[in-house]
């Protein structure tokens, strides 16, 4: 079965900065891979999502992941956060053809002005 | 497209009481999907149904949790005899597809007190 490590429970970065998530997964077949952002008091909204290809995939908002299948990793980054980017983001991971999406326990972003 | 529809956003029961969640996938989509959202256990599958046969139930807990699909434009997570560990953010989730970009509701944040 796939699962999905994120590390960093919270990671504080000052507006301006660049930023970088951690995403480790586990899977026995190349997945789909998937970043998700979720706001207070809303549900969770798709930032990227990688199928397959050019494994730098572009998403909303400026943001970018990184797909690795030799560190199997898919981490997050944006060259300079705004305090709005300030939410909790989940890696997650599904198996092609398959129906489960596991998800991260979340990492939660502060961006200190 | 008004998204994934959840109704009721917020729902405060007595312990032993019935809740009844509601929610409305997006038109077109044959997967659909609940989650409970803690801040103990993070995001946790809870049920899975494709064109609206229930196809994986395996997060729900067995005694007092159901859910259906009655029809392609809404299902209903059931509680009976409601308990204070049941409080969360239950998230319903649809996809054109299951294994794909999901799409979330906001929620009902279920409090039993």
């Amino acid at each position: 079965a796939q699962s999905v490590t994120q590390p960093d429970a919270r990671v504080t970065v000052s507006e301006g900065a660049s930023l970088q998530l951690r995403c480790k997964y586990s899977s026995s077949v190349t997945p789909y891979l998937f970043w998700y952002v979720q706001y207070p008091r809303q549900g969770l909204q798709l930032l990227l999502k990688y199928y397959s290809g050019d494994p730098v995939v572009q998403g909303v908002n400026g943001f970018e992941a990184e797909f690795s299948k030799s560190n199997s990793s898919f981490h997050l980054r944006k060259a300079s956060v705004h305090w709005s980017d300030s939410a909790v983001y989940f890696c997650a991971v599904s198996i092609p053809g398959g129906y489960k999406v596991v998800f991260g326990s979340g990492t939660r972003l502060l961006v200190s002005p | 497209n008004a998204g994934v529809i959840q109704t009721p956003r917020h729902k405060v029961t007595g312990k032993g009481q019935e809740a009844t969640l509601w929610c409305e996938p997006i038109s077109g989509h044959s997967a659909v999907f609940w989650y409970r959202q803690t801040i103990v256990q993070g995001l946790e599958f809870l049920t899975y149904f494709r064109n609206q046969a229930p196809i994986d139930d395996s997060g729900m807990p067995k005694e007092r949790f159901s859910a259906q699909m009655p029809n392609q434009s809404h299902s209903t997570l059931k509680i009976q005899s409601t308990q204070p560990q049941d409080s969360a953010v239950y998230l319903c989730a649809s996809s054109s597809t299951g294994g794909t970009e999901v799409f979330f509701g906001k929620g009902t944040r279920l409090t039993v007190v």
